[in-house]
């Protein structure tokens, strides 16, 4: 059983330019959280999503990011006109429902905005 | 707002040692406390977990105690293995939304 996968693994940008990162959860699960872990920092929560539904964004910038979970394929937060201060290590995780304790975690995406 | 303080935030430990990691709570309203450990270029992983409804949980070397009265936490590592040398995050979560509210982390190092 594959456990939740992210991709690329590395990204690199230019400033002002659009990153996508993906996320498949694991299967069977169709609860998925983004989270954004600076260097020497905790994670910290961005978004939560369900498929085809933002169910909590509380912890998004408010502007140049945003993230779906489509009916089909994989989940996606997307940084439009990144900047520096967008370079970090971001996670995705999944749980098979609503309530469910325990979240996988993938390996993360490091995204570097030159 | 960080909702979770965790200390220290570096620990160095000889092999066979104990490790203790703290962390502090404000929101009554977290009713899951996990403790993740992540090695460096993966995700992090979930070791153990407790309920505020317990005071003390052990897997094996790793036992969580609990102070709900304080607002504390803490994850206790006995035995300490060169092994367990990553970095640890408490973490807690209200109710069913899900969204984890995480510590800075503790970077352990076990020295053989």
């Amino acid at each position: 059983n594959a456990g939740v996968m992210q991709n690329p693994r590395h990204l690199v940008r230019r400033r002002g330019q659009e990153a996508r990162l993906r996320c498949s959860p694991m299967k069977g699960h169709s609860h998925v959280y983004w989270y954004r872990q600076l260097p020497e920092e905790g994670l910290k929560f961005m978004v939560y999503l369900q498929k085809e539904n933002i169910i909590d964004e509380s912890g998004m910038p408010k502007e140049r990011f945003s993230a779906e979970f489509p009916k089909e394929g994989p989940s996606i937060l997307r940084i439009q006109q990144v900047v520096r201060g967008d370079s970090a290590a971001y996670f995705c995780a999944s749980s098979p429902k609503r309530g469910t304790d325990t979240q996988y975690f993938g390996p993360g995406t490091r995204l570097t905005v030159l | 707002q960080q909702q979770v303080k965790q200390s220290p935030q570096s620990l160095i430990v000889q092999k066979g040692g104990i490790s203790i990691i703290n962390c502090a709570y404000e929101n009554t309203a977290f009713d899951y406390f996990p403790w993740y450990q992540q090695f460096p270029g993966k995700g992090p992983a979930l070791l153990i977990a407790i309920r505020p409804d317990v005071s003390e949980k052990k897997e094996g070397r790793f036992t969580i105690s609990f102070n709900k009265s304080a607002k504390q936490f803490s994850l206790h590592i006995m035995d300490s293995q060169p092994g367990d040398s990553a970095t640890y995050f408490c973490a807690a979560r209200v109710g069913n939304n899900n969204d984890m509210r995480f510590g800075a982390g503790t970077r352990l190092t076990v020295k053989p």
